[in-house]
């Protein structure tokens, strides 16, 4: 089974540019969640999606969006670039079903780097 | 919302020698505690979990404790081996959440052969 693709793996952007990042999951997972990365920040909570639903919001500005689609693949987008949002994008995946915790299965990540 | 502080931010360890890693969190709502370990340029991976309902749970030499009265959870690894070297982060989430997982900053360990 394939596990979580995401891409592109590196992005170069500038100040005020816009981008967008892909996260395949795992086929059968319906629950996609986004997290930012930086050094000793740890991982933050971006969004999850699940049937093309945000169900959770984490406490990002609102230029931070996400988006999931109807095969479960989910795009997150960044507008109006800073220098602060450079950072490894996590996403991640899991069954999403029910009421319990389960399992995250993590993609490699797109680093973005902002100039 | 959930915040979890988790310490030391960095820990060397002689081969062969236990390791610890301790969490705490706030939200007594929390009810699933996951591990994750991260090896360099790599994603993070689930190495062990603990639920609210469990006191302690052991994988190999992996074992993590809960104390739900305090909100404390730990980590502990005996018989370190340099393939241990990696960041280790902590979580915390509770069944209502959707897959809001709140994790710690992460502690860097160096096992030194």
């Amino acid at each position: 089974k394939a596990g979580v693709t995401q891409t592109p793996r590196y992005l170069i952007k500038t100040r005020g540019q816009q981008v967008t990042l892909s996260c395949s999951p795992i086929s059968g997972h319906r629950s996609v969640s986004w997290y930012q990365q930086t050094p000793g920040q740890g991982l933050q909570f971006l969004f999850e999606y699940f049937s093309e639903t945000q169900r959770n919001k984490g406490n990002f500005p609102g230029r931070f969006s996400g988006r999931q689609f109807s095969n479960s693949r989910s795009e997150m987008n960044v507008s109006t670039l800073e220098l602060g949002d450079s950072a490894l994008y996590l996403c991640a995946s899991s069954l999403g079903t029910g009421s319990t915790n389960e399992k995250l299965f993590f993609g490699s990540g797109t680093q973005l780097s902002v100039l | 919302g959930e915040n979890v502080e988790q310490h030391p931010s960095t820990l060397s360890v002689q081969e062969g020698d236990s390791a610890v890693i301790k969490c705490t969190y706030s939200d007594s709502a929390s009810n699933y505690f996951p591990w994750y370990k991260q090896e360099l340029g790599k994603r993070p991976q689930l190495i062990i979990d603990i639920r609210s309902n469990v006191g302690e749970k052991k994988d190999q030499r992996i074992a993590v404790t809960l104390n739900k009265t305090a909100k404390h959870f730990s980590l502990h690894i005996t018989e370190t081996q340099p393939e241990d070297s990696a960041v280790y982060f902590c979580a915390a989430s509770w069944s209502g959440g959707y897959q809001k997982v709140t994790f710690g900053t992460g502690t860097k360990l160096q096992v030194i052969p």
